[in-house]
């Protein structure tokens, strides 16, 4: 069974710091690993895809790297601002199902 | 719609009544999955729809939970006899089915409450 893990569960930066979320998962045969973010209250909103080829995928100020060989994955987000406070979680997957990790919660000061 | 559309979203119940949840993916979408993620909890599959077939419903947690899809399109998730442990959002999401590429998309959840 694929577990998901993911550290730090909470994390708090000021301003203009750069974020790193660890996502680790113990079974490499995987498709994609998809890192998504979720509102208080909302749904979940795909952020990068990375495919089982791939070693990372970059949108805008989002960059997250995949190492299959090790069953890691990590996003950074450069230059946090508030509005990046939400929680963050990463799912892997194999076949069709997604596994998902607890996620990590963020909190970027003014 | 443009995206995925759930309803109701919320819904608080009397323990022991059933409930009716819906979804709309993605039109064109043929892939369609449930999760329910509880407080404090991660993301639980409950079921995957293939078209309108169920290939996987390993995810329900008990035989209280039932799941159909029509018209390769909407899809319905009742929860018979509600227990309060019941108490979740349950999420809907589509993607196009291609394994590799499989970017999925989440509704905004359904809020159930069972008092």
């Amino acid at each position: 069974k694929q577990e998901v893990t993911q550290i730090p569960a909470a994390l708090s930066v000021p301003e203009g710091e750069n974020l790193v979320l660890n996502c680790s998962f113990t079974d490499s045969a995987i498709y994609n690993l998809q890192w998504f973010r979720q509102d208080p209250g909302k749904g979940l909103t795909s952020l990068l895809l990375i495919q089982s080829s791939q070693r990372e995928q970059t949108s805008g100020r989002l960059n997250a790297s995949l190492d299959k060989s090790s069953g890691r994955s990590t996003l950074y987000i450069a230059a946090s601002q508030p509005g990046d406070s939400a929680t963050y979680l990463c799912a892997v997957s194999n076949d069709y199902k997604l596994s998902f990790g607890a996620g990590t919660t963020v909190t970027v000061r003014a | 719609g443009a995206g995925v559309s759930q309803s109701p979203s919320n819904k608080v119940t009397e323990k022991g009544k059933d409930v009716e949840l819906r979804c709309d993916p993605i039109s064109g979408h043929t892939a369609l999955y449930w999760y329910r993620q509880s407080l404090g909890q991660g993301l639980e599959f409950l079921i995957y729809f293939q078209g309108n077939s169920a290939p996987d419903k390993s995810g329900l947690p008990s035989d209280r939970f039932s799941a159909e899809r029509t018209g390769g399109s909407v899809s319905t998730l009742t929860i018979q006899r509600t227990q309060q442990e019941d108490s979740a959002v349950y999420l809907c999401a589509s993607s196009t089915g291609q394994v590799s590429g499989n970017t999925i998309y989440f509704g905004e959840g359904s809020w159930l409450t069972v008092v």
